[in-house]
């Protein structure tokens, strides 16, 4: 059974950087059966994609956000990561990470973290 | 762009609920003939779960009274009979495009 797990700071500061890593238990990020994503949603408010990574180290982002977006693999330890720079205060959310069992599809989800962008 | 109607639902126990969802662009891939678009259920405090998805087939494990129906641009998801349990907020998803975008949500409360 597929678990994921986020964690990184909970509160940024403005025009740092947000690191987050996901943890993935059950199956092996280095499978090239799942692409792996990251999915953000501010409080109160809907669901927004950020980006995906392949086993093979392709990536996407959103075009909203591809400027400032790095997805990575470590296969070692079975973790993807997520590293979003020049932060304000709009990109205070529950970041989720989750696998796509089919492009774009997400049939499984961490629990998520709030990260808090603030000074 | 996905836009879900209503924003929100009340309706009792036992009864139907129907959350409509409207793409800007047809979701159907002529190389598949399959909709790209799925539906989930966010409850409080936790992550989505997906229930449907190439519009119509349900998640393993999701239960009957669930069901996707519509193609290309008008999608909707019905509860055949409501459920305590299903108090949630429901999103469509598309993923024909590369953006994956979702619809704003819909709030669904007993009456």
């Amino acid at each position: 059974q597929v678990q994921l797990q986020e964690s990184g700071p909970g509160l940024v500061k403005p025009l740092e950087t947000l690191s987050l890593t996901c943890t993935v238990s059950g199956v092996s990020v280095s499978s090239p059966t799942y692409y792996w994503s990251w999915i953000r949603q501010p409080p109160g408010k809907g669901l927004e994609w950020i980006g995906y990574i392949y086993y093979s180290g392709g990536t996407n982002s959103s075009p909203s956000l591809k400027s400032r977006v790095t997805v990575s693999l470590d296969t070692s330890k079975n973790k993807l990561s997520l590293k979003l720079n020049s932060v304000t205060a709009a990109d205070t959310a529950v970041y989720y990470c989750a696998r796509e069992k089919y492009n774009g599809l997400f049939d499984s989800w961490g629990q998520g973290t709030l990260v808090t962008v603030s000074s | 762009v996905m836009t879900q109607s209503p924003d929100s639902l009340a309706v009792s126990l036992g009864e139907r609920a129907t959350i409509n969802c409207k793409s800007s662009q047809s979701v159907l891939y002529s190389s598949n003939n399959k909709n790209h678009l799925a539906w989930y259920q966010q409850k409080p405090g936790q992550p989505p779960k997906l229930l449907i998805y190439w519009a119509s087939t349900r998640e393993s494990g999701v239960p009957d009274r669930f069901s996707g129906s519509g193609s290309g641009t008008d999608f909707t998801l019905t509860i055949s009979s409501l459920q305590a349990e299903d108090v949630a907020v429901y999103y469509c998803q598309e993923y024909y495009s590369s953006s994956y975008t979702f619809g704003q949500g819909t709030k669904l409360e007993i009456k």
